[in-house]
């Protein structure tokens, strides 16, 4: 059982170049998210989707699409990469729904990027 | 705006020692709380608190919820080296599975 898999895990950039970090899970999850993780910062949340077809912003959305076609992909693109787009990206998944497991993230590894 | 607060942000004892790391939280339409750790990599879950009053309890880790003083507290006892991680609180909001994560408490366990 593979879980939450993102690739690529490292990644360097120049400024104004795209990219797209891609995520995967297996658990057949619902809910899909992105979250940056920034010294001091904590974990931000950049997009989030509760199925297949549906996304919405989270926190820093801004420089950065996700689209939903299935339930088990979820994809980051970064549209023209910046400076302060380097970061550490967790892509995380849970089920959905009004029982109390449902905000149980799993997360993937990490996808470390550098805009140069 | 949802608001997560984690104290102290970093702290250092010795191994043997008992800690006790601070979650407080301003959110909107509270579902639970939840508790991770982090090494090198990704986080890993650790607890959800749902009921004010309930200890969860993991070996040597445990954690309580009070949802009238809006906080909660992850306690560690003899502690290890192996102990020695980025703890975060996050809290769950509304029906869609999202999480507001604090910034996290590093905790260094020495020799």
């Amino acid at each position: 059982n593979a879980g939450v898999t993102q690739t690529p895990k490292f990644q360097v950039l120049k400024t104004g170049q795209s990219m797209t970090l891609q995520c995967a899970q297996d658990m057949n999850h619902e809910y899909m998210s992105w979250y940056r993780q920034d010294p001091g910062m904590g974990l931000r949340l950049i997009h989030y989707s509760v199925g297949a077809g549906i996304t919405d912003q989270g926190e820093v959305p801004n420089g950065y699409n996700v689209s939903r076609s299935t339930t088990e992909d979820f994809p980051l693109r970064l549209l023209s990469a910046a400076p302060s787009q380097t970061s550490v990206y967790f892509c995380a998944s849970s089920e959905t729904g009004i029982y109390s497991g449902a905000n149980v993230l799993t997360f993937g590894a990490g996808s470390r990027l550098t805009v140069l | 705006e949802d608001k997560v607060v984690q104290s102290p942000l970093s702290l250092v004892v010795h191994e043997g020692d008992t800690v006790t790391l601070n979650c407080s939280y301003e959110v909107t339409n509270f579902r639970s709380l939840l508790w991770y750790k982090q090494e090198k990599k990704a986080p890993t879950f650790l607890f959800m608190l749902t009921s004010s009053g309930i200890e969860k309890k993991s070996g040597r880790l445990s954690s309580i919820l009070d949802k009238k003083e809006l906080f909660s507290i992850l306690n560690i006892t003899a502690t290890q080296t192996g102990d020695s991680a980025i703890y975060l609180c996050a809290v769950g909001t509304g029906t869609a599975s999202k999480l507001t994560f604090g910034t996290g408490t590093r905790l260094q366990v020495t020799l």
